[in-house]
């Protein structure tokens, strides 16, 4: 069946350094994208979202980038901090069919070395 | 109100007994969702909720698992005969449509543990 993904399970960087962690979807009908944050003992955080019809859209720190052509996702995250130590997740949802439904992917660890 | 409250944080149930979570959403949300999450994987969708309608159930959401949202406020799931494998998090999310805002918010979740 299709469903999100991500290449990574795991990641490693230094403080200061920026992470980008990525997912890939393999649902074409998917039109809209969510990154999620959770520590453990916590519900996922929302962190930025994008639609279909973007490329990239930025937040504090983050940015987002979707490419449709290959379905491929990434969160970028500059000057990465020891509070960003955390799993991160990517969601997918088909609004335009009408379901408020997210898909999640396994996530990614990443960790901060100081 | 400033998010989605879950009760209780954790339980401790024998095989076979009867287990029910609530959770509160955020006030002025009148979509509710409920997700399982296990060790080491994304949370999977169970259930939905407009208002106190259920319009979406999931293939995960087997017999024994009831939810309910009475007067479109806070909501419960109840796990009847439960089983080792209903052991997981259990987390709930309320959200408001405001144009292309879903505002999708999770609560800190439920840890069930059947032993």
């Amino acid at each position: 069946g299709e469903s999100v993904g991500l290449h990574l399970p795991t990641l490693s960087v230094q403080e200061g350094d920026n992470s980008i962690i990525n997912c890939a979807y393999s649902n074409s009908a998917s039109d809209y994208f969510i990154w999620y944050k959770q520590e453990s003992g916590k519900g996922p955080q929302f962190i930025i979202d994008i639609r279909s019809n973007m490329d990239k859209r930025q937040g504090q720190r983050v940015t987002v980038l979707l490419n449709k052509t290959v379905k491929h996702l990434s969160l970028q995250i500059a000057a990465t901090q020891p509070g960003d130590s955390a799993v991160y997740f990517c969601a997918e949802n088909m609004s335009g069919a009408g379901s408020y439904q997210l898909t999640f992917g396994k996530g990614t660890k990443l960790s901060v070395i100081p | 109100d400033t998010g989605v409250s879950q009760n209780p944080r954790h339980k401790i149930t024998k095989r076979g007994q009867n287990v029910t979570f609530r959770c509160d959403p955020i006030s002025e949300h009148n979509r509710l969702y409920w997700y399982r999450q296990t060790l080491g994987q994304g949370p999977e969708f169970l259930t939905y909720f407009q208002n106190e309608a259920q319009l979406e159930k999931s293939r995960l959401l087997s017999d024994r698992f009831s939810a309910e949202r009475p007067k479109g406020s806070f909501s419960t799931l109840e796990i009847q005969r439960t089983e080792q494998g209903d052991s997981a998090m259990y987390l709930c999310a309320s959200s408001l449509r405001t144009g292309n805002d879903y505002g999708y918010t999770f609560g800190s979740g439920t840890r069930l543990t059947v032993v």
